[in-house]
Parts: structure tokens; sequence; C-alpha cells
């Protein structure tokens, strides 16, 4: 089945610094990958949407200056948090289709949770 | 905007049967999905629902009402490894097909 690798699983990084989140499909292409946000015992925030070769689209209320995402191959999105702060600590996770029908189910890399102090 | 709700907490014993309702309303419906979620892990997908009716997967079950805006899970035989987060996610056309999560429903299974 498909396979959404996702990098670092974990991250711990003093507040003002920045951080990279690599999510890659792993046995097929993504044209398009979708960045989530989840605290504790909540449901998925969808972020942004990241579109291969060009500009990521942002949900309502999400700041694409601190949450830089690039999409320079069709099977690797990244999620920089630029200048990090404590209430930037949550669970990140990034999604994939292997094809673009709407049938076809996400498939979820396995999150990122960073911690800013 | 859209609206999609789940009961928070459900609680059901181990063998019994259990069903998960969500409610939306969105517009540019173009299916709806449940999924799957262990504490500190990622989401997996259990079904996706497009038309009316009612999917069967082994132990688990999807109905759809589309001009009622409701689906439900339904899980048979509990086990307690079933105990987990079942969340409902509405696709809508535009922007890649996106999904929208519900609130996610906090299942226990108890001996």
């Amino acid at each position: 089945g498909a396979v959404v690798s996702q990098h670092p699983s974990w991250v711990i990084c003093k507040s003002g610094t920045s951080v990279k989140i690599e999510c890659r499909s792993l046995d097929f292409q993504a044209t398009t990958m979708f960045w989530y946000r989840q605290f504790p015992k909540q449901s998925l925030m969808l972020m942004a949407t990241s579109n291969e070769g060009s500009k990521a689209t942002y949900e309502q209320g999400v700041e694409k200056d601190k949450f830089l995402i690039n999409h320079a191959s069709l099977t690797l999105s990244t999620l920089t948090v630029t200048s990090a702060h404590p209430e930037d600590s949550s669970f990140y996770i990034c999604s994939a289709r292997e094809s673009t029908g709407a049938d076809s189910p996400l498939h979820f890399g396995n999150g990122t949770r960073l911690t800013v102090t | 905007g859209q609206n999609i709700d789940q009961p928070t907490e459900m609680t059901a014993t181990e063998g019994a049967i259990v069903q998960i309702n969500c409610t939306y309303q969105t517009s540019g419906f173009n299916g709806l999905f449940w999924y799957q979620q262990h504490a500190g892990e990622a989401p997996t997908f259990l079904s996706y629902n497009v038309l009316d009716g009612l999917e069967e997967k082994g132990r688990f079950s999807s109905f759809l009402s589309r001009s009622k805006g409701y689906s439900y899970l339904l899980l048979k035989e509990l086990q307690m490894k079933d105990s987990a987060s079942y969340l409902c996610a509405v696709s809508t056309t535009g922007g890649g097909n996106k999904l929208t999560f519900g609130t996610g429903t906090q299942l226990k299974v108890e001996l």
C-alpha cells in the first residue's frame, strides 16, 4: 500500500529557532500534499495544501510567513516552522493521495511532535 | 464554512456493537471518509462513502445519507484494540479534494 514517510518524528527546539519537517511519498508521486496540525485530544486541522511546482494554498488563519511550505518534487514536501514559539508546540502530520480521484484516501505520515521551549 | 459534528466520547463493552454518528454541513460535498487514530499515531483509513447507503468491510460498516448530511460508522464484535479516536472527514471539490475532519469521537472499549 501507499506509504508516506515523515521526518523527524519528534523535535525539541528553542524559542526563536526554525524547524524543518519533511514529508515523502515513498512509492507513489503526489502533486498535492496536505499539512495538518493536531492539538492534544483534538481533531486534525488542515493548515495548507502543498502543490508541486507552485505556491501552497493556506487555510484561513494560518500565517504563510510563519509556516513555509515547499513542494519541490513529486515525492517531497517540506514544512518549516519559522521563529518558533511555545504556542507552536503541536503534532504536525502530512498526508498525500495516490491518485487525484475524490475516492482516493489520504495516507498519513507518522507525524512530528514539535516541542518549543 | 463547514461544520462536522461527532460525539466527543463513547464507551462500549467488548463483543458489543457501537454506532458512531457524524453530521455535516458543507458545500461541494465529494465524499465522506472514516479514519481510526490511536493515541500518538497517524490516522489510518477505514472507509469511504460517496453514494447513499451502507458500505460493509469486515467488522466495520459505514452509512451515508447525503440528503440528511449524516453518516455513521458501525463497529461489530468490539475488541479492546478498537479503543481509539474515530474521525469523520468530508471531502470537498476544489483544492485537490481536501479533507476536513470532524471533532473526532474517543471510543473506549471495556471488558
